[in-house]
């Protein structure tokens, strides 16, 4: 597609359940960025996947967040036994990749709104 | 903790003012990105900075690169009802491949 793509757009969830999260890139992008923004909030970096490079996960809040990205395309964010705090938009971007120069710019889907109840 | 101080938090201005808003670090940034989001939707991207110096304009969008490598502003002119949404900006800092982002500036437009 011409954008950044994810589903679902809404998840509502029971507490203690694990989630997926999926996010497609813009074809060709090497670089995929997951962030999490709270209810009026800015954006939290999560984590970071450069090609074949091993992902930055630096951004992740816990040992129950993980993702992958599978081919250098699509990625999965995953969060295992959530919690209510966890409840938020769960944003993906896309970018060329190539940092420092015009092609690091970030393209976002529409997000991802979970619920945990 | 937060990188970028972005101000004003907020601003609720009448239809056809210009509007102000800028994102100040501590830290040395090599690009500038300014982002608007509407409810319920992604960040979209509206202005990319790459030296500094650089003013950009984008319609009735105008943003520069701040000198000092430190900071940026973007500016609105003759606002309309349909600019209403959070304004983020954004930055790599110099030799980092994550981009930080600013709490945003919300704006609302009276008509």
């Amino acid at each position: 597609g011409a954008g950044v793509s994810q589903s679902p757009s809404n998840k509502v969830t029971e507490k203690g359940k694990d989630v997926e999260l999926r996010c497609d890139p813009i074809s060709g992008h090497t670089a995929l960025y997951w962030y999490r923004q709270s209810l009026g909030q800015g954006l939290e970096f999560l984590i970071y996947f450069q090609g074949n490079s091993a992902p930055d996960k630096s951004g992740l809040p816990s040992d129950r967040f993980s993702a992958e990205r599978t081919g250098g395309s699509v990625s999965t964010l995953t969060i295992q036994r959530t919690q209510q705090e966890d409840s938020a938009v769960y944003l993906c971007a896309s970018s060329l990749g190539l940092a420092g120069t015009t092609y690091n710019e970030q393209f976002f889907g529409p997000g991802t709104r979970l619920t945990v109840l | 903790g937060q990188q970028l101080n972005q101000s004003p938090q907020s601003m609720f201005i009448q239809e056809g003012e210009d509007v102000s808003m800028n994102c100040t670090s501590s830290s040395i940034f090599n690009t500038w990105l300014w982002y608007k989001q509407d409810p319920g939707e992604g960040p979209v991207l509206l202005i990319a900075l790459y030296k500094a110096g650089e003013l950009t304009s984008n319609g009735r969008l105008t943003a520069q690169f701040g000198i000092t490598r430190k900071d940026s502003f973007l500016n609105i002119s003759a606002s309309i009802p349909s600019d209403v949404g959070i304004y983020f900006c954004a930055g790599y800092m110099e030799y980092g491949n994550k981009l930080v982002f600013g709490a945003g500036t919300i704006l609302r437009v009276k008509s």
